[in-house]
C-alpha cells in the first residue's frame, strides 16, 4: 500500500541553523501539506501546496519557513533560521484531492530538536 | 473559523469493552469533513474513519463507528472490543467547504489506555 515516507526521522540542529525536511507524497496525490505538533500539544496546519504554489499558510508559516517541490517526487520544507521554539514534530501529509471526502495521509514525522 | 473540542484529555477502558471519545465542533460551514487519526507513541498519525456533514449515516470502519449529531455539532468515536493496541492518542480533526484547500483543523486529543 502507498505512503507517505519523510527524512530524516530525527534532527538535532543548533539554533540559527538551517534545516531541510523532507517527504515523499504518495505518488497520485496532488495536494501536499506540512503540520507541526509541539510534544504534548495538537497538531497545526502549517501550509497546504497545490500545482507548484503555496493554496494556504497559517499565522506560523511566516518568512522563516518555505516550501517546495524540486523534483516530481520530493516536497520540501525549509527553516531559514530555527529557533528553540521550532522544536517539533514536523509531519508531511498528502491526499489526491482537496474535497470533503479526500484523506489526508500522514507521514511518520520528523522529530526536530533545536539546541 | 473551525474549531474542534476534545474535552477528555484522558480515557480508561477494560480490554474487550466498548468506549466512547467525544468530539464537539465548531463551523460556519454549510459542507464540511470530520475525520479521526489515532497517534501511538511512536508518533506517526493513522486515519481510522471519515464522516461527511451530508452523511446520513454514521460510518463504520470495522472496531470504529462515528456518532454523528449534526444538530448537537459532535462527532464521537466509538472503539468497540477494545484491544491492547488500541492504547494510543486519539485526534479528531475538520475539514470545512469554505476557501480553505484542505486543511485540517484538529482538536486537543484524547490519551485512551486498555486495560488488560
Amino acid at each position: 500500500e502507498p505512503e507517505v515516507t519523510q527524512t530524516p526521522s530525527h534532527q538535532v540542529t543548533q539554533m540559527g541553523q538551517e534545516v531541510i525536511l523532507r517527504c515523499v507524497p504518495i505518488s497520485n496525490h496532488l495536494y501536499f501539506y506540512w503540520y507541526r505538533q509541539i510534544l504534548g500539544q495538537k497538531v497545526e496546519f502549517l501550509v497546504s501546496f497545490y500545482n507548484n504554489e503555496i493554496s494556504e499558510k497559517s499565522e506560523i508559516f511566516d518568512d522563516q519557513f518555505s516550501v517546495e517541490r524540486p523534483d516530481g517526487s520530493n516536497f520540501t520544507l525549509k527553516i531559514r533560521s530555527t529557533k528553540l521554539e521550532d522544536s517539533a514534530m514536523y509531519f508531511c501529509a498528502s491526499s489526491r484531492l482537496a474535497g470533503l471526502t479526500d484523506t489526508q495521509y500522514f507521514g511518520p514525522g520528523t522529530r526536530l530538536t533545536v539546541l | 473559523a473551525q474549531k474542534i473540542t476534545q474535552t477528555q484529555p484522558g480515557m480508561f477502558v477494560q480490554e474487550k469493552e466498548a468506549v466512547t471519545l467525544d468530539c464537539t465542533y465548531d463551523t460556519s460551514d454549510q459542507s464540511y469533513g470530520l475525520f479521526w487519526y489515532k497517534q501511538p507513541s511512536s508518533g506517526e498519525m493513522i486515519f481510522l474513519i471519515y464522516q461527511g456533514s451530508y452523511d446520513e449515516q454514521n460510518a463504520t470502519e470495522g472496531r470504529y463507528s462515528l456518532n454523528f449529531q449534526k444538530a448537537r455539532k459532535s462527532a464521537n468515536l466509538v472503539i468497540s472490543a477494545s484491544q491492547l493496541g488500541d492504547s494510543a492518542m486519539y485526534f479528531c480533526a475538520m475539514r470545512g467547504g469554505g476557501t480553505s484547500y484542505g486543511k485540517l483543523t484538529f482538536g486537543q486529543g484524547t490519551i485512551l489506555t486498555v486495560h488488560p
